[in-house]
């Protein structure tokens, strides 16, 4: 049971290129979650999704766009990176049912856009 | 607007000095309240969940409580494995979805 995986690890853009980050969950979780953490900002939420096929804005969507096209993959997008994207990117999956179900987070991906 | 404010930023103890960390908050009608430990280069890894006043969880050296605007962490005794950044979050009724967390507390405890 790997959990929350997420892909890559790293990666460093230049200003203006494009990339997507992977994230994939084996729990079988409806709920999955995109964040960004900034140094004393803490997560903030950018999309999250409550199902196969939907998605919905967050706190701060501005120049991303995601992706559930299957249950248990949660695609982030890029389509033109700019330095403010620099941050570490958490994904996170839950249960449905309750909603107090805990979230539980991938590794992170750290992104760097020069 | 929902808002999570921890303090302190940082604290530094020594092995054997117990502490707690705050988490106040302000949200339209609380659902719940989380506490997240993270390690450096990790993902935060889930704690506890609080639902109302009053409330307190124990998990080993931890001790979460939950009052009408705050919550606290309480460490007893810490150990140096005990050393990570804490996360509090709130999950409000209206957007029930949604997570929203605080910036943190970075706990070290020196041996």
């Amino acid at each position: 049971n790997a959990g929350v995986t997420q892909t890559p690890k790293f990666r460093v853009l230049k200003t203006g290129q494009s990339m997507t980050l992977l994230c994939a969950q084996d729990m079988n979780h409806e709920y999955m979650y995109w964040y960004r953490q900034d140094p004393g900002m803490g997560l903030r939420l950018i999309h999250y999704s409550v199902g196969e096929g939907t998605t919905a804005k967050g706190e701060v969507p501005d120049g991303y766009n995601v992706s559930r096209l299957k249950k248990q993959n949660f695609l982030l997008g890029l389509e033109s990176a700019a330095p403010s994207q620099t941050s570490v990117y958490f994904c996170a999956s839950r249960l449905a049912g309750d909603l107090l179900n805990e979230q539980f987070f991938g590794p992170g991906t750290r992104l760097t856009v020069l | 607007e929902d808002q999570v404010t921890q303090s302190p930023e940082a604290l530094r103890l020594q092995e054997g000095e117990s502490s707690s960390l705050n988490c106040s908050y302000t949200v339209s009608g609380l659902r719940g309240l989380f506490w997240y430990r993270q390690d450096p280069g990790k993902g935060p890894e889930f704690l506890f969940t609080l639902y109302s006043a009053g409330e307190e969880k124990e998990k080993e050296r931890l001790k979460a409580t939950l009052t009408k605007k705050e919550s606290f962490l309480h460490i007893t005794a810490p150990k140096p494995e005990d050393s990570a950044t804490y996360l509090c979050a709130v999950q409000a009724f209206q957007g029930a979805q949604k997570l929203v967390f605080g910036q943190g507390t970075r706990l070290t405890i020196n041996p």
